[in-house]
């Protein structure tokens, strides 16, 4: 049973350019969770979400960052127009149930922007 | 929204000796959870305490939960330099977990 899989794991992206991270989350799991981590700092939560809806999108910025995460496929977490502050890891985690068990978590997607 | 705190921020040991985190949060929980952070990887679940607990054990992982101080501490054992990693504690916010900005943990062999 794969873990959760995220790719790309490294991107880099010249501001104004689009990057698109995805996450297959674990095999029999419908919960997904993005989070940000900037260099020797925590976690911080984005957007939580079920096959087609998003339940919780309270950490994520208005404007340039959209998730989905459609009935087939992974997990998309869309960064439009990128500015060199969006630089960080972004990892995904998932679950198999929404009662906030154990997070499974993916090796991250380390986004660079030039 | 809520977060876990974790302190220290830095902690350095000697191989051997006994590693103590702590992780205070602010609004009532049901559940707190440590997880492990190597440099450059993903996060993996170390234990889960629910608020009906006070204390769980798992190999050399001690963790108390203290609900009235809405305070945690994580106590590693005998520590090894593989145990060398981040800790973060987090707490459940409705349906998601919030994390802290996490213990550096260093064990000098």
């Amino acid at each position: 049973n794969a873990g959760v899989m995220q790719n790309p794991r490294h991107l880099v992206r010249r501001r104004g350019q689009e990057a698109r991270l995805r996450c297959s989350p674990m095999k029999g799991h419908s919960h997904v969770y993005w989070y940000r981590q900037l260099p020797e700092e925590g976690l911080k939560f984005m957007v939580y979400l079920q096959k087609e809806n998003i339940i919780d999108e309270s950490g994520m910025p208005k404007e340039r960052f959209s998730a989905e995460f459609p009935k087939e496929g992974p997990s998309i977490l869309r960064i439009q127009q990128v500015v060199r502050g969006d630089s960080a890891a972004y990892f995904c985690a998932s679950s198999p149930t929404a009662n906030t068990g154990e997070l499974f978590f993916g090796e991250g997607s380390r986004l660079t922007v030039l | 929204s809520q977060q876990g705190e974790e302190d220290p921020q830095a902690l350095s040991i000697q191989e051997g000796e006994n590693a103590t985190m702590n992780c205070s949060y602010k609004t009532s929980i049901n559940n707190l959870q440590w997880y492990r952070q190597n440099s450059g990887r993903g996060l993996v679940h170390l234990i889960l305490i629910r608020s009906n607990e006070r204390e769980k054990h798992s190999g050399r992982l001690r963790v108390t939960l203290d609900t009235s101080k809405k305070s945690s501490s994580l106590l590693i054992t005998a520590s090894r330099a593989a145990d060398t990693a981040s800790y973060f504690c987090a707490t459940d916010n409705n349906n998601d977990m919030r994390f802290g900005a996490g213990t550096r943990l260093t064990v000098k062999p």
